[in-house]
């Protein structure tokens, strides 16, 4: 499987943003990268996932860098409520029935 | 906004003793999935099913552990004979399709099991 690194923590101001940096230089050309959190005390949650083009949603933005080695989840405007454990995974199609999380990083916001 | 829930929210059962963690997926999805996070560390798959079949299980999903979907909604995991170490939150996922463009998976709350 190919794996990614994600640093440990990361702290931001409230309303400010976060980048969230994600290495995955053995990326396969067909691997999708997918981002999921994980609240406390609850179960993982989608946030947003690409194949190579840049991505938006109400939730954040993925930039994925040109050689795709690597790949930012954006949020732009932190609140209290996205304190969580961010994961990047990459996805094997056709079929990867799993996901493989990792430990992730861990997203403090300061109020 | 359709969720996945997940019954009963704490399971403290003894060791030895058989366990079924419950789980009603989204009404429309087809893809049903569990896993398991114990305290402090990493979420680990366990098993996907589609079908009425397994479709992939992991090296922790041996002979104690089954699933099935009895009915149109319900989803379980039974784990026959619980051990100490099966003490984790057991989080029940299900998703609409499964080609990875289009595969995002919708997670429950969580049973926390825990086996003395």
């Amino acid at each position: 499987d190919a794996k990614t690194t994600q640093p440990n923590s990361m702290e931001s101001n409230e309303e400010e943003p976060v980048h969230l940096p994600c290495n995955h230089s053995t990326i396969s050309g067909t691997d999708y990268i997918h981002w999921y959190r994980q609240l406390p005390s609850q179960g993982p949650e989608y946030v947003i996932h690409g194949l190579t083009s840049n991505v938006n949603n109400r939730m954040a933005s993925l930039e994925i860098a040109e050689d795709r080695k690597s790949s930012t989840l954006i949020l732009h405007r932190a609140t209290l409520r996205d304190a969580a454990v961010y994961y990047c995974i990459l996805r094997d199609p056709p079929n990867d029935y799993k996901l493989s999380f990792g430990a992730g990083t861990t997203v403090t916001v300061r109020a | 906004e359709p969720e996945v829930t997940q019954t009963p929210s704490h399971q403290v059962t003894q060791m030895g003793q058989e366990v079924i963690l419950r789980c009603v997926p989204i009404s429309n999805h087809l893809y049903f999935y569990w896993y398991r996070q114990i305290l402090g560390q990493k979420v680990e798959f366990l098993v996907s099913f589609y079908n009425n079949e397994i479709s992939e299980k992991s090296e922790i999903f041996d002979d104690q552990f089954s699933v099935e979907r009895p009915d149109g909604s319900n989803f379980t995991l039974k784990i026959r004979s619980t051990k100490l170490e099966d003490s984790a939150m057991y989080f029940c996922a299900s998703s609409e399709v499964l080609q990875i463009a289009k595969n995002i998976q919708y997670f429950g709350a969580g049973t926390r099991l825990s086996v003395l």
